[in-house]
């Protein structure tokens, strides 16, 4: 079966960290980039974070709200992708979703999430 | 960064109708648009790539559609499981950006 299983999430206090995990079955993870989308409670997705292949390089792009705090890394041999969150503040608070970006572009497929709550 | 502008935010339809959501883009984007649907309580579920087309399994009552900086979604011959809150997505450039959303409810 095709799928994404996050895992990971939790309370932490401001200016801690977590670290996400996601498990990637049923295609070949290597071929991918893959991305970091949160969602907040009640708001729109959000864009956090990509890993390109080894193609180009395991290259990373970040939203500007988390550069410099959290960082998005692969392991291409055991299927997963990771989210190293660091310095972490209440606006942080969200559902955090692994996702898949298509061949052709664009997100193609989601992980269940993993609920990240940041509070003191 | 690059807005995408999503009309209207929400929109109540009756099982039959066709529907449309519209999302413009803040610059050129060429067709670097997907789009998602998402029922309360799961994950986003993913239409459509490249504005136009359909992501595997997706029936062909959705369709998309690409003119300039704008971008259709067109959902015809609704049904009572087409309810949910429909998002786009440019994937052209970065930050990846999404609209605000359209909740489509059925009557």
């Amino acid at each position: 079966e095709v799928q994404l299983v996050e895992s990971g999430g939790g309370l932490v206090q401001p200016g801690g960290s977590l670290r996400l995990s996601c498990a990637a079955s049923g295609f070949t993870f290597s071929d991918h980039y893959m991305d970091w989308v949160r969602q907040a409670p009640g708001k729109g997705p959000e864009w956090v974070a990509r890993v390109r292949n080894k193609a180009f390089s395991y290259s990373t792009e970040y939203a500007a709200s988390v550069r410099g705090r959290f960082t998005i890394l692969r392991d291409d041999s055991k299927n997963s992708v990771y989210l190293q969150m660091n310095s972490l503040k209440t606006e942080d608070t969200a559902l955090y979703y692994c996702a898949r970006r298509g061949l052709y572009g664009g997100t193609d497929m989601w992980g269940q999430g993993t609920m990240v709550t940041v509070s003191s | 960064d690059i807005q995408m502008t999503q009309s209207p935010s929400s929109l109540s339809a009756s099982v039959g109708d066709r529907i449309t959501i519209t999302c413009r883009a803040s610059q050129g984007i060429s067709s670097n648009v997907a789009w998602f649907r998402q029922k309360p309580g799961e994950a986003p579920k993913s239409l459509i790539y490249g504005a136009s087309n359909l992501q595997s399994g997706v029936p062909s009552k959705f369709s998309g559609r690409a003119s300039g900086t704008d971008f259709t979604l067109t959902i015809s011959s609704l049904q009572p499981e087409d309810f949910g809150t429909y998002y786009c997505q440019q994937h052209n450039s970065y930050p990846i950006t999404f609209g605000q959303g359209t909740r489509l409810e059925i009557k």
